[in-house]
């Protein structure tokens, strides 16, 4: 079985440039998250998907970020402009809906941010 | 609101030691405790939970008591092997979120 793909795995921008990261979360997986991780720092959450409706979405800074999981499968993360601040790791993870305790993460989107 | 403390590493063991990365939390209600691996190059991966107090969770060697009297949710491995090296998460879930731990690192050397 295929686990979480995510790509790009590294992406180096400048300041004020936008950026998007794509997510494709395990098949019959309904529940998509996306969490972004500070260096020396756990997972916190962005946005929570079931299916194509974003359910959870009140950490997600909308100033700068936006979602979208236009067919319930599929999604993608964009920032833009991005800020010296949102270096970290976006990390796609994904579950049953009735098993949200146990998410399945992909290996993650290592950002810089110059 | 939810939160989850758990010690900063790394923790450097030798090959067949014993491993405790204490964990403790605090939340309102009931949660369910979890421990998440990851491995260098990979996502988090799920080792172990439990659902409820006395509760006690078990994986590859590793278990976890859930002590609701003591808030904590303590991992621990009678031998490590080298293979075990990875940044180890306590999370908690409460009503819909999962909220981690910054994540212990361990390293063990042979």
């Amino acid at each position: 079985e295929a686990g979480v793909v995510q790509s790009p795995r590294y992406k180096i921008i400048e300041k004020k440039q936008p950026v998007a990261f794509w997510c494709n979360p395990i098949s019959g997986h309904n529940t998509l998250y996306w969490y972004r991780q500070n260096l020396g720092q756990g997972p916190e959450l962005l946005i929570r998907y079931e299916n194509e409706e974003a359910v959870d979405d009140s950490q997600l800074p909308k100033d700068r970020f936006s979602a979208e999981r236009l067919k319930g499968v599929d999604s993608t993360l964009k920032i833009q402009p991005a800020e010296l601040g949102d270096s970290a790791v976006y990390l796609c993870a994904s579950s049953l809906q009735d098993r949200s305790y146990e998410q399945y993460f992909g290996p993650g989107t290592r950002l810089t941010v110059t | 609101g939810n939160s989850v403390t758990q010690m900063e590493g790394p923790v450097t063991l030798s090959e067949e030691a014993f491993l405790t990365i204490n964990c403790t939390y605090t939340a309102t209600g009931y949660p369910s405790l979890f421990w998440y691996v990851q491995y260098p190059g990979e996502g988090l991966q799920l080792l172990l939970k439990a659902t409820k107090a006395d509760d006690k969770g078990s994986n590859k060697g590793f278990e976890a008591t859930y002590r609701k009297e003591t808030t904590s949710f303590h991992l621990e491995k009678g031998s490590v092997q080298v293979s075990d090296s990875a940044v180890y998460f306590c999370a908690l879930k409460g009503y819909q979120k999962v909220t981690f731990g910054i994540g212990t690192k361990l390293q063990v050397i042979p």
